[in-house]
């Protein structure tokens, strides 16, 4: 079974400034992750995913994320971030070649309060 | 844009009641999913469907059941509405390369 663990609940920043939302994860097989956003009252949106290939992924409004297989993570950046980018970010992976996606598993959410 | 419906988009109920979900799709994916949201708890599945007539249960299915009985429709049914109910149900497809998932935009369900 996989697991997913973001080590922070919440992250505050200032406007423009960096940030890393970390998450990692357990598996004994191989995964697909994925970074989803949460805007108030809304509902997850897709930010970007690793399936396979390059270790980088680049997603949408600027946020990248690397997965790091020896240290099973799959953190998210931003060199800037902007007061719009306040939400909830959710990590969660997948198994590879699983049927049902229901290993899809989520981790409980890190809430990224930008301040200016 | 996923086109994913789900109706009501809020609903206050009394506790003992039924209660009836409905999500909407119009992209004739095969498999989709019903999750609650609760703080603290991230998502978390509570049944899926592959297939018409096809169902299996998440990880937290005690208290609802599920039926599909069109591809484009999945309906998730609190038979007696508790309060631990009272949450942020999300309807989701999977569509695309990785078991992509993509959700709807939630309905918010108050047991009072």
């Amino acid at each position: 079974a996989q697991s997913v663990t973001q080590l922070d609940s919440q992250v505050p920043v200032f406007e423009e400034a960096p940030v890393e939302l970390r998450c990692n994860y357990s598996s004994s097989v191989s995964v697909y992750l994925f970074w989803y956003v949460q805007y108030p009252n809304q509902g997850l949106q897709l930010l970007l995913k690793y399936l396979s290939g390059s270790t980088l992924v680049k997603g949408i409004n600027g946020f990248e994320a690397e997965f790091n297989k020896s240290q099973t993570s799959f953190h998210l950046r931003k060199p800037s971030v902007h007061i719009s980018d306040t939400a909830e970010y959710f990590c969660a992976v997948s198994a590879v070649n699983q049927g049902g996606s229901e290993k899809l598993v989520f981790g409980k959410g890190t809430k990224l309060t930008v301040n200016p | 844009d996923a086109g994913i419906t789900q109706s009501p988009r809020h609903k206050v109920t009394e506790t003992g009641t039924p209660v009836t979900l409905r999500c909407h799709q119009t992209e004739n994916h095969r498999y989709m999913y019903w999750y609650r949201q609760d703080p603290g708890h991230g998502l978390r599945l509570i049944h899926y469907s592959y297939g018409v007539k096809d169902t299996d249960k998440g990880e937290v299915s005690d208290g609802y059941s599920v039926s599909r009985s069109k591809t484009e429709d999945f309906l998730l049914t609190l038979e007696s509405a508790t309060s631990s109910q009272t949450s942020v149900y999300f309807c989701a497809i999977r569509g695309g390369a990785g078991n992509t998932i993509y959700f709807g935009e939630g309905s918010w369900l108050t047991v009072v």
